[in-house]
C-alpha cells in the first residue's frame, strides 16, 4: 500500500506561469488535505477536499488558488500566475473517515524564478 | 485564538539526554493534540498524538505531557539519538486529525550530539 504520492518532487516555475500539483491519497482515503510550508515556517492548512467536494478552503488565498478531487485521479492544486511569494513546499495529506488520522506525502517543492 | 506557539526554535541534546519541547495554545476547542516529525526532504509522519481527558501518553521513548489548566502541551524525548535529529512540530485539531485541518507550532530543529 503506497503512501500518499505527490508529483512533482520539484517544480520550477518563472513568474506568470501556471503550477500544477498533484496528489493521490492513499488507498481506501477520501479526505484530501493541501498544506503549504515556508523556510523555516510550520505548515499552514490551506484546503480540504473530499471527492467532488471542497469541504474547507478557509486557508486558501482568495486569488490565483485553486483545487479540486475530481471522482477519478488524483487531487490537483493549481496555482495561476505564478509570483516569487508562492515559493514554498507544498504538502498533501490524506485520511480516512474510518482510521482518522493524516498521513503526509513527501511534498512538492516549488521554486518561482 | 488559533495560533499553538512552539518553544524553543532550536534544541542541542547530547546523546542519552532528554529533548524537551513546548507548546502553548488559546483556543480551549482544540481537542486533539498530534506531535509531528520531519526530515530533511520528507513530509512530516505522526510521531505521537493525545487528547485532553489523560495527562500523559508514553510510546517508548517519546512522551506528551499535557497541562490542561495552562492548556500547555510538551513532548519529552528519552535517551536521545543521533537518529532523532529532525525537526518537530505540535499541532492542534478540533477534532481527530482525521477530518478536521490542524494548526501548527513553527517547529524546533533537534540536534543530537553523538
Amino acid at each position: 500500500n503506497a503512501g500518499v504520492m505527490q508529483n512533482p518532487r520539484h517544480l520550477v516555475r518563472r513568474r506568470g506561469q501556471e503550477a500544477r500539483l498533484r496528489c493521490s491519497p492513499m488507498k481506501g482515503h477520501s479526505h484530501v488535505y493541501w498544506y503549504r510550508q515556508l523556510p523555516e515556517e510550520g505548515l499552514k492548512f490551506m484546503v480540504y477536499l473530499q471527492k467532488e467536494n471542497i469541504i474547507d478552503e478557509s486557508g486558501m488565498p482568495k486569488e490565483r488558488f485553486s483545487a479540486e478531487f475530481p471522482k477519478e485521479g488524483p487531487s490537483i492544486l493549481r496555482i495561476q500566475q505564478v509570483v516569487r511569494g508562492d515559493s514554498a513546499a507544498y504538502f498533501c495529506a490524506s485520511s480516512s473517515t474510518i482510521s482518522g488520522g493524516y498521513t503526509f506525502g513527501s511534498g512538492t517543492r516549488l521554486t518561482v524564478v | 485564538q488559533q495560533q499553538v506557539k512552539q518553544s524553543p526554535q532550536s534544541l542541542i541534546v547530547q546523546k542519552g539526554g532528554i529533548s524537551i519541547i513546548n507548546c502553548a495554545y488559546e483556543n480551549t476547542a482544540f481537542d486533539y493534540f498530534p506531535w509531528y516529525q520531519q526530515f530533511p526532504g520528507k513530509g512530516p509522519a505522526l510521531l505521537i498524538a493525545i487528547r485532553p481527558d489523560v495527562s500523559e501518553k508514553k510510546e517508548g521513548r517519546f512522551t506528551i505531557s499535557f497541562n490542561k489548566s495552562a492548556k500547555q502541551f510538551s513532548l519529552h524525548i528519552m535517551d536521545s539519538q543521533p537518529g532523532d535529529s529532525a525537526t518537530y512540530f505540535c499541532a492542534a485539531s478540533m477534532g481527530q486529525g482525521g477530518s478536521e485541518k490542524l494548526v501548527f507550532g513553527k517547529g524546533t530543529k533537534l540536534t543530537v550530539n553523538p
